[in-house]
């Protein structure tokens, strides 16, 4: 069964560039994931759908500096040039007829 | 990728119910599956239910199985949360959120809304 790995939390300074890690499971390499930002009060935000191949659909508006990649059965999320309100919750979604838990834990991000 | 707003949260006493609506804008409502996806004080987000664009299919997390009901109008382009026999472990916001495809478990969400917040205490 798939299962989604992030690190709990994470931190780059004002400015910097950040890179977010979703792990799949063993045996689920070849599968796409959607990567999310919840900041603080607000709804979750889709930034894009990203796959196997590291090819990827960003959201409406989501700026150039995310980015994403795709590494065997690592997901990434890159952020540069971070900025304040970069400082959120991000969270690696997936789909499939056998999976029950969709979503990864999450990592926040603190931008110091 | 549209517009969602939800409706209906509030305090309830456990054992209670609510019903949750969200009314959707800004894409073909009746071409997407939608979801219910929450997130409990201090934790992460959590899917909830699902339903099918046509509404003949419907998906809940086994903590919920029995009690909320997912329904949708596709001539008013809402989709609703019958949420009944509530327990303090559902205080939570509830975010309504649209699929990226017509199938309940296929497709990822692209579209969110800000949520409401259920908060079940006596």
């Amino acid at each position: 069964q798939l299962v989604l790995t992030q690190s709990s939390s994470a931190s780059a300074s004002l400015g910097a560039s950040v890179k977010l890690t979703c792990n799949l499971s063993s045996g689920h390499t070849n599968y796409a994931i959607a990567w999310h930002q919840h900041q603080p009060g607000k709804g979750p935000r889709f930034l894009m759908k990203l796959n196997s191949d590291g090819s990827h659909i960003k959201g409406d508006g989501i700026p150039d500096r995310f980015s994403g990649s795709s590494s065997g059965a690592e997901r990434y999320l890159s952020i540069s040039s971070l900025q304040s309100e970069d400082e959120a919750d991000y969270y690696c979604q997936t789909w499939g007829t056998s999976i029950r838990r969709v979503f990864g834990g999450g990592t926040r991000l603190t931008v110091l | 990728e549209g517009q969602l707003l939800e409706s209906g949260g509030g305090l309830v006493q456990p054992g209670g119910s609510l019903r949750l609506s969200c009314e959707a804008s800004g894409f073909t409502f009746i071409d997407y599956a939608m979801r219910w996806v929450r997130q409990a004080p201090g934790k992460g987000l959590e899917w909830v239910s699902a339903i099918s664009s046509s509404g003949r299919s419907t998906y809940y997390e086994d903590s919920v199985k029995g009690r909320f009901t997912i329904s949708r109008d596709n001539s008013k382009s809402k989709v609703f949360l019958q949420m009944d026999s509530l327990r303090a472990e559902d205080t939570a916001i509830y975010y309504c959120a649209k699929g990226s495809s017509y199938d309940i478990l296929t497709g990822y969400i692209d579209s969110w809304g800000q949520g409401t917040l259920v908060t079940v205490s006596s």
